[in-house]
Order: structure tokens, then sequence, then C-alpha cells
């Protein structure tokens, strides 16, 4: 079975970092590409960005939003994908997703991220 | 940036009614690369359709997709229970990848 379960996600001060990690199992990780996704309270869906699979030279594209602020790693060996949020902004509050290939065919649940002094 | 512009923002339809629900490309996207998720109250979202009439593991045959130009639509051909949510159509074709606002589909 596909799984995908976030962490992380914490109450934190504008300006600090958090790191969310995504966990997988069920599936060959280092085949996939890993899409983050995150959701504002009660607002819509926002793509973060995502990492290539390295037979596709691991390659990272971000959103605009986070650009310079947020890193997407792996780590095949565990099967992990992190997403490094810095210099965290009110605007940054959200539910953060990960989700499996272009298509984002499976979901994690979320973890949730609250930047507030 | 491809702006998706979902209409209409709220659907209120009765079970066993039809839904048709749009989801309009500001710029060309190519239609294999544009999927529908479904999310429910409380829940993670959840692929439907991708590629756009090809539907995801498990999805009813009451869920399809069709294009046309820069328009697609999402089609839920008899309104069960469970289908009550919000959809989004996403673009996954040209970056920076992009959402749809959503359409909420309630009971009436």
């Amino acid at each position: 079975e596909v799984q995908l379960v976030e962490s992380g996600g914490a109450l934190v001060q504008p300006g600090r970092s958090l790191r969310l990690s995504c966990t997988t199992s069920g599936f060959t990780f280092g085949d996939f590409a890993i899409n983050w996704v995150r959701q504002a309270p009660g607002k819509g869906l926002e793509w973060v960005g995502f990492i290539r699979s390295k037979a596709y030279g691991g390659t990272i594209e971000y959103a605009a939003s986070v650009k310079g602020r947020f890193t997407i790693s792996r780590d095949d060996s565990k099967s992990v994908a992190y997403l490094q949020l810095s210099s965290l902004k009110t605007d940054d509050s959200a539910v953060y997703y990960c989700a499996r290939a272009h298509r984002l065919e499976y979901w994690g649940q979320g973890t949730l991220v609250t930047v507030s002094s | 940036e491809v702006v998706l512009t979902q209409s209409p923002g709220t659907l209120s339809l009765s079970p066993g009614e039809r839904a048709t629900l749009s989801c309009r490309a500001s710029q060309s996207v190519s239609s294999s690369y544009l999927a529908w998720y479904q999310q429910r109250p409380g829940q993670a979202p959840r692929l439907l359709m991708y590629g756009p009439s090809s539907r995801a593991a498990g999805v009813p045959d009451r869920f399809s997709g069709t294009v046309s130009g820069t328009d697609y639509s999402l089609t839920i051909s008899r309104l069960e229970p469970e289908d009550f949510a919000v959809y989004y159509c996403h673009q996954y074709d040209k970056s920076p990848r992009t959402f749809g606002q959503g359409t909420k589909v309630e009971i009436k």
C-alpha cells in the first residue's frame, strides 16, 4: 500500500525556520518525483514545489511565493523527502501536503504549520 | 503563469442530479497534464481524473472528464452523497504548476 506521511509541523514565530518530512512506503521512492502543496485555513490548494527523481536529474522547482526561502530535498536511501521552510511569514501558515509524482496521484494527510508571534 | 479559472464557485444540487464543473486555462496546456482532485472536509485531496479523461484507480465511472481547447470539464453523472465535496483542477504541464480556486458541490 502506498503511504506518504508528513511530519514536523508546529507553531513557530515569524522569521524562524522549520523542516517538514514526508516519509513514504509501499513504492520505490527513488523512481518518483515528490511535490509539496499547501492549503491555508479555509483556502484552496497552492503548489509549493517539487523535486524530480534522480533519473530526471533530481531537479527542483519552486513557486515564486517561496523561492529563496524554502528548500526541497530528498533522501532516496530513507524514502523521505524534506521541505525546509526558512524566513517564515504569517502567510505561510497552512497544512502542508506531500504528493507522489507530477500528477499528485497519492497524498499524505498533511502537517499543520502555524506562523504566529 | 497558467491561470486556471473554475466555475461555478459553488454548485447546489440534489443527490441523483448531474454535476458539470468547468476549468478554463488562460493559455494552452497539454491535455495530458490536466488533473482533477476531490477534497472532502477534513481530508487530503484525492486524485480523480487525469489526462484529462482517465480515471484514477478506484474512481467510479460516474466521473468523467472532457476537454475542448482550453476548457476542461468534470462531469458527475449522478451525484452520490459522498460526492459532495470541493473539486480542484490542476495543470502540471508548465511551471509554475497551478491549481484552480475550486468548485464546491453542496447539497441543495
